[in-house]
This record gives C-alpha cells, sequence and structure tokens, in this order.
C-alpha cells in the first residue's frame, strides 16, 4: 500500500531553514510526481510546488521562488523540501502529496510536519 | 495566484443537501477540468472526494458530487451525515504546471 512518511516536528528561529522529508513507499517512486503543500494554523492549504522524481525538475510557486527547494533522492525514495530565511509565517504544517499517474488531483498524502518559527 | 473564493462557513441539517461553490478565473477553474476537492477532518490530512470535475474515487460515497458552470466549480452532498462534517478545499490546475486552493469551507452538521 502507498505510504507517504514524512519527518518529524521542527522548531526553527527566524531566519533558519528547514528541511522535510518525506519516504515513499508502495509505488514506484520516479513514476509520479511529488507536491508540497502547507496549512498555517486555522488557515487555508496552499500550493508550494512540486518535483517530478524521475527527471528532478521543479516548479515551485511564485510566493515561495526565491526561498523553495524541493529535491529528491531516488535511491532512497525520498522527497525533501527545503524553506530558508524563515519567517513567524512560515509556521505550519507541511504536506508532502502524490499526484495521481493520470491527472492532476492528490490521491496519497502524508500526516504532515509542523514546522514552528519562533524566536 | 490568488486563491480561489469558497464561502467561508455553510451549515445544514442531517440528511440535507448542501453545495459548496468555488470560483475562480478562466485562468484555473474555467479554463481546464482539472478541478478536484479535499475533505479535511480537524488535525487530519485531506482527502481526495471528487476530481477531474466530476470524477468520484473508489471509496467514496455517491453522495458526493462534482459540477462547473463557467469559472464557478460547485461540490454536491446529498443526505448529509455527522461524519460529512468538515473543512472542504477546492484545488484548480492553474496553467504552467501550477497549481492553487481556494479559500475552504467548512460544514456544520448540526
Amino acid at each position: 500500500q502507498v505510504q507517504l512518511v514524512q519527518s518529524g516536528a521542527e522548531v526553527k528561529k527566524p531566519g533558519d531553514s528547514v528541511k522535510v522529508s518525506c519516504k515513499a513507499s508502495g509505488y514506484t517512486f520516479t513514476t509520479y510526481p511529488m507536491h508540497w503543500v502547507r496549512q498555517a494554523p486555522g488557515q487555508r492549504l496552499e500550493w508550494m510546488g512540486w518535483i517530478s522524481a524521475g527527471s528532478g525538475d521543479t516548479i515551485c510557486s511564485q510566493k515561495f521562488q526565491d526561498r523553495l527547494t524541493i529535491t529528491a533522492d531516488t535511491s532512497a525514495n525520498t522527497a525533501y523540501m527545503i524553506l530558508s530565511s524563515l519567517r513567524s509565517e512560515d509556521t505550519a504544517v507541511y504536506y508532502c502529496a502524490r499526484i495521481e499517474s493520470t491527472g492532476l488531483h492528490f490521491d496519497y498524502w502524508g500526516l504532515g510536519t509542523l514546522v514552528t518559527v519562533s524566536s | 495566484q490568488s486563491a480561489l473564493t469558497q464561502p467561508r462557513s455553510v451549515s445544514r441539517s442531517p440528511g440535507q443537501s448542501v453545495t459548496i461553490s468555488c470560483t475562480g478565473t478562466s485562468s484555473d477553474v474555467g479554463g481546464y477540468n482539472y478541478v478536484s476537492w479535499y475533505q479535511q477532518h480537524p488535525g487530519k490530512a485531506p482527502k481526495l472526494v471528487i476530481y477531474d470535475v466530476t470524477e468520484r474515487p473508489s471509496g467514496v460515497p455517491d453522495r458526493f458530487s462534482g459540477s462547473k458552470s463557467g469559472n464557478t466549480a460547485s461540490l454536491t452532498i446529498s443526505g448529509l451525515q455527522a461524519d460529512d462534517e468538515a473543512d472542504y478545499y477546492c484545488c484548480s490546475y492553474a496553467g504552467s504546471y501550477t497549481l492553487v486552493f481556494g479559500g475552504g469551507t467548512k460544514l456544520t452538521v448540526l
């Protein structure tokens, strides 16, 4: 069965960077794009970007373009989201989510990783 | 990209129906048949309930249906049950390999 297992909660200071991992199992990792979505406390879902695990190509939302890096390690079946220059507004739960192969919808989600940014 | 527009909250009684709207532009909702809907219970990850505007994943009850007219997509839930109480988010392809979510709608089943 498909599983996306994310790394644990993080506490960071303003200006730091955070790296969240998402280990995939139960399917061929390189066949499906992996996306990152975040949700600030009490707020809406916000799309951040994605990576083609097979090619390594990435697309990021313009909002995060200069601070967001998405990578994938195909040998470890793991995708990574790195957000730099953190500020308090980046406090959120960060989800990885797989895009279904024939469409543009998320069929599997990780459980989320809480990133808290506080001085 | 601006978030798609959804009503902040709706409430209905058990057994009733509800329709939640999701309004975008011709660059997202109106331009593609790639609108999906997600149900999110508190503290949980979102769950897909509708994709490609009208399609329902296996395991999702046929009480859930989707439609689209112009720049507005809609999710209809009929025969409301207590467990349908959740936040609902629409999501649309927005061109150039990007996606955009709606602001979310809190559904209360009282």
